[in-house]
C-alpha cells in the first residue's frame, strides 16, 4: 500500500525553465511534508518542507504548494539549473501514523536539467 | 562539525555471512532510523530507534537485526536470513518530538553487495 505516489519516475527539463515534481498521498493524517534531494551514491538532503496549515512555502528557486483536498502536493524550482539534476523524494509525516516519528517516503522522480 | 558518519562507504560479503553497517551520530539526536534504497522503490524503513535502549521494527525488518546501546549509534546487521541484501542502505536521525513534524537527517550511505 503505497500511501505516498511519486508517478512520474523521470523529468526532463531545460536550464532556466521551470521544473514541477509531483506527489500524491492518499492518507488524511499526514500534516507535514518534506522534499528531499539525492545525488547518487550519496545520503538524500533536506530541501523543503510544509506543513498542512499552510498551503505554499518557498524558499529561494524552490517552492512547495500543498492541495489538501486534492491530497497532493508538487514542488516547482525555477529557474532550474544543471546542479538540480538529482532524484527528489517526496515524504510525509503525521502524529499517529504508525508512530510519530516516521517518515513515509515516495518511490522518487529523477530530474535532469538539459543546458 | 556535526553529522551522521556510516561506514564503510563500499561492502562486499559472501553469501550466507552476516555483516554489520556502522551509523553514528553527533547530532545529539533521539530518534535514528535505518532504510534501505532499491532501483525505483524509493526509501523504505528496515528499523528505527526513538529512545536508547529502545527500537521497532519498519516495513521490512526481515532479516535484519539493530542494538541501540548508546544514543550516538545504531549499528545495523544484515543477516543471512535477509533474502536480496544487495543494496544501498542509508541511516538518518532526527530530533525526537510529539508533534508529528520532523526532518531526519542522512548519512552518506553503504552500498552493500553480496555476491
Amino acid at each position: 500500500d503505497q500511501q505516498v505516489k511519486q508517478n512520474s519516475p523521470s523529468l526532463s527539463v531545460q536550464e532556466g525553465r521551470i521544473s514541477i515534481l509531483n506527489c500524491d498521498y492518499t492518507n488524511s493524517m499526514f500534516d507535514y511534508f518534506l522534499w528531499y534531494k539525492k545525488y547518487p551514491a550519496e545520503g538524500p538532503t533536506f530541501l523543503i518542507s510544509i506543513s498542512s496549515i499552510k498551503d505554499k512555502n518557498e524558499d529561494g528557486r524552490f517552492t512547495v504548494f500543498l492541495n489538501k483536498s486534492a491530497k497532493h502536493l508538487s514542488l516547482h524550482i525555477v529557474p532550474s539549473q544543471p546542479g538540480d539534476s538529482a532524484v527528489y523524494f517526496c515524504a510525509a509525516s503525521g502524529l499517529g501514523i504508525q508512530g510519530a516519528q516516521k517518515l513515509v517516503f515516495g518511490q522518487g522522480t529523477r530530474l535532469t536539467i538539459n543546458p | 562539525d556535526g553529522g551522521i558518519t556510516q561506514s564503510p562507504k563500499y561492502l562486499f560479503r559472501k553469501e550466507g555471512q552476516n555483516v554489520t553497517l556502522s551509523c553514528e551520530q553527533n547530532l545529539n539526536h533521539d530518534a535514528m532510523y535505518w532504510y534501505r534504497q532499491d532501483p525505483g522503490q524509493g526509501l523504505r524503513l528496515i528499523y528505527y530507534s526513538q529512545i536508547v535502549n529502545d527500537f521497532q521494527k519498519g516495513d521490512i525488518a526481515e532479516g535484519y537485526s539493530v542494538s541501540r546501546e548508546k544514543k550516538e549509534s545504531f549499528p545495523l546487521t544484515v543477516t543471512s536470513a535477509q533474502k536480496n541484501p544487495t543494496a544501498f542502505y542509508l541511516c538518518a536521525s532526527s530530533i525526537a518530538n510529539s508533534g508529528g513534524a520532523m526532518k531526519q537527517f542522512f548519512g552518506p550511505g553503504t552500498r552493500l553487495t553480496v555476491l
